[in-house]
């Protein structure tokens, strides 16, 4: 069974651009995560969904940052614009069980460089 | 919120060696993770584990939740165990559920 999908791998852009970063979590788990990985801040939550319904976004920095998922199978990060300390890994993952009690499952991530 | 620590933050070991890592926690937790993220980045399960014992070839883990700690053991080392190796925790707290990471282990394996 296919894992976690994440694309793309990498992303080079430079300031003031749009990124999307996109999720399809493994066929039917019911709960979608977004992290962001830095050396300073390490794992981060940022927004996760049960049911495709935003449930915590408290972890999203700012309003540059939004997260939709509009069915089961796919969900997109978008950041507009982007700056260069948004440079990081982004991971998106996914669990069967609704909510953060259940097993994790991780994506490769996005590795994401804002010049 | 809960505090997730991990110890130690380094260790570097000869092939062949064992190594036990622990991850300690404020308060009670509803489930434990232990993932090992590889030198080119994917973090991969090894084990979900909120209490008892589990075994997955070389590698062993063990939770006691009422003495809030988990403990990893790798058993004879290799080199692709390098990577760090992080905890994390969830709990529920006041309705809203929260899943913490510890900051990881980086466990280097020399040949």
């Amino acid at each position: 069974d296919a894992g976690v999908i994440q694309s793309p791998r990498h992303e080079v852009t430079e300031m003031g651009q749009e990124v999307t970063l996109r999720c399809k979590p493994i066929s039917g788990h019911n709960s979608l995560f977004w992290y962001r990985q830095t050396m300073m801040r390490g794992l981060e939550l940022l927004i996760y969904f049960n049911n495709n319904v935003p449930i915590d976004d408290s972890g999203m920095p700012e309003d540059r940052f939004s997260a939709k998922m509009p069915n089961a199978s796919f969900s997109t990060l978008k950041i507009q614009p982007s700056e260069p300390r948004d440079s990081a890994v982004y991971f998106c993952a996914s669990t069967l069980r609704t909510g953060v009690t259940g097993e994790l499952f991780f994506g490769e991530g996005s590795r994401l460089t804002v010049l | 919120g809960i505090q997730v620590e991990q110890s130690p933050p380094d260790l570097i070991l000869q092939e062949g060696a064992n190594s036990t890592l622990r991850c300690n926690f404020s308060d009670s937790v509803n489930n434990l993770q232990w993932f090992h993220q590889n030198p080119w980045g994917q973090l991969i399960n090894l084990f979900y584990i909120p209490s008892g014992t589990k075994q997955n070839g070389r590698l062993s883990a063990t939770t006691v939740a009422t003495e809030r700690y988990s403990l990893l053991y790798i058993s004879s080392s290799q080199t692709t165990d390098s990577g760090v190796y992080f905890c994390a925790v969830a709990y529920i707290i006041q309705g809203a559920q929260k899943l913490v990471f510890g900051q990881g282990t980086r466990l280097t394996i020399n040949p």
